[in-house]
């Protein structure tokens, strides 16, 4: 399964398939993002980050692409389980070098059994 | 555990009150930054410190909102005279330093009647 993010908010796929969770980021000039994972009643929990000097980071089962050029930014969840259920947030560091983030809205993702 | 402690996990307070939030990040975590976020959005920056010093209140929405991290370690964001459209939770976040992963709490939820 593949959202567009922003576009839609919902992403429902069948236990064991590959899902995809795309982002797009507004600043050119970010340099570093970040996937974080957010269960309902707690707080978002980080699943892997990239630096605008890759394009690709694999994890245990989480691989993010970055595209630089569309401002783009995916990830890759291998063999969904349904402990995955959750809200999903890119966030980007703009321009700023104390390091505040800016996240984007969110992908609900739904994992049927 | 190790990781981020917020208090209180709920809160609730009548229009016009002060409320104070507690922060306790990872232990010799240097950055620590606030976010708010409403239902249904993903958190918004509010305030960033670097040890005990402040550097950037760039998110705090009014002069009713107040932070400190006297001794560089635990963080109180205070709200006074509170206003409905405060109701949000309230995370706090933590890094090594400004660049790294930020670690989050399970936030403060805030409700103002």
């Amino acid at each position: 399964g593949e959202s567009v993010g922003l576009h839609l908010p919902t992403l429902s796929v069948q236990e064991g398939d590959n899902s995809i969770i795309n982002c797009a980021y507004s600043n050119s000039a970010s340099d570093y993002f970040i996937w974080y994972k957010q269960e309902s009643g707690k707080g978002p929990q980080f699943i892997i980050d990239i630096r605008s000097n890759m394009d690709k980071r694999q994890g245990q089962r989480v691989t993010v692409l970055l595209n630089k050029t569309v401002k783009h930014l995916s990830l890759q969840i291998a063999a969904t389980q349904p402990g995955d259920s959750a809200v999903y947030f890119c966030a980007e560091n703009g321009s700023s070098n104390t390091g505040k983030l800016i996240f984007g809205q969110g992908t609900t993702l739904q994992v049927k059994p | 555990g190790a990781g981020v402690s917020q208090s209180p996990r709920y809160k609730v307070a009548k229009r016009g009150q002060d409320v104070a939030l507690r922060c306790d990040p990872i232990s010799g975590h240097v950055s620590l930054f606030w976010y708010q976020q409403a239902l249904g959005q993903g958190p918004e920056f509010l305030t960033y410190f670097q040890n005990e010093a402040q550097l950037d209140k760039s998110g705090l929405p009014s002069d009713r909102f107040f932070a400190e991290r006297p001794e560089g370690s635990v963080s109180t964001l205070k709200i006074q005279r509170t206003q409905q459209e405060d109701s949000a939770v309230y995370l706090c976040a933590s890094s090594p330093r400004g660049d790294q992963p930020q670690h989050f709490g399970d936030g403060t939820r805030l409700s103002i009647l």
